[in-house]
């Protein structure tokens, strides 16, 4: 079974503090998605990362992709009260769209 | 734009009862997915629909049954539901389901229903 390890799964932080949000597996993946979900809905996609070593960045938020596609890492700077939710990885094989997802991280960001 | 619907939104069930989760979707997608969500596990997928006709078992179907009743409506059954089963469900889609992409297609997730057995 192809694993995806999230770390750390709850992070409680205040209004302004950075923080990085990891990634890890022991398999390789074709991609990897980052998906944030608010309570009482579905996942919303964030970003998609295809090539090892990739960085993608949406305002305050910077993803990367291991240069060996093992890993991720989601980095966001100045946290606001609006980033709380739950931050999930899922990593994808060339098997028809099939998405392993990780643990997913709680994320608290207190005004 | 709905985007993907799912029916009911909560239900409650005793041991032994059966019941079916509709889902639909609005966006011409060829592909839907069945999850179950429950605390510190993430997302499982539980049975997946490359396109219409076809059902594939995914990480967790025991218990589950599925059907693609056309583009756009993929329905899970539970014909027996067990303790086990409490979770929440979430139904998704996407464009294309493609064995050669290098790249995953973005999947939209419906709300979800929440279960609960008894």
């Amino acid at each position: 079974t192809q694993l995806l390890e999230q770390s750390p799964q709850f992070l409680s932080i205040q209004e302004g503090e950075n923080l990085t949000v990891y990634c890890n597996s022991s398999s390789v993946f074709s991609s990897l998605q980052w998906y944030r979900q608010e309570p009482g809905e579905g996942p919303v996609l964030l970003v998609t990362v295809v090539t090892g070593g990739e960085v993608k960045k949406l305002k305050r938020l910077t993803f990367q992709f291991g240069d060996a596609r093992k890993d991720s890492s989601l980095h966001i700077t100045a946290a606001q009260p609006g980033d709380t939710g739950l931050y999930l990885c899922a990593g994808g094989h060339n098997q028809g769209g099939k998405l392993i997802f990780g643990q997913g991280t709680e994320l608290s960001v207190k005004p | 734009n709905a985007g993907v619907t799912q029916t009911p939104k909560f239900q409650v069930l005793k041991t032994g009862q059966s019941m079916t989760l509709q889902c639909a979707q609005d966006m011409n997608h060829n592909s839907m997915y069945w999850y179950r969500q429950d605390p510190g596990m993430g997302l499982r997928l539980i049975y997946y629909s490359a396109s219409e006709g076809t059902t594939d078992k995914g990480e967790v179907p025991n218990g589950y049954n599925v059907s693609r009743l056309n583009k756009r409506e993929f329905s899970l059954r539970l014909e027996s539901a067990a303790p086990s089963q409490t979770s929440v469900y979430f139904c998704a889609s996407s464009r294309v389901l493609n064995l050669l992409a290098e790249y995953q297609e973005t999947q939209y997730f419906g709300p979800g229903t929440r279960l609960l057995v008894l």
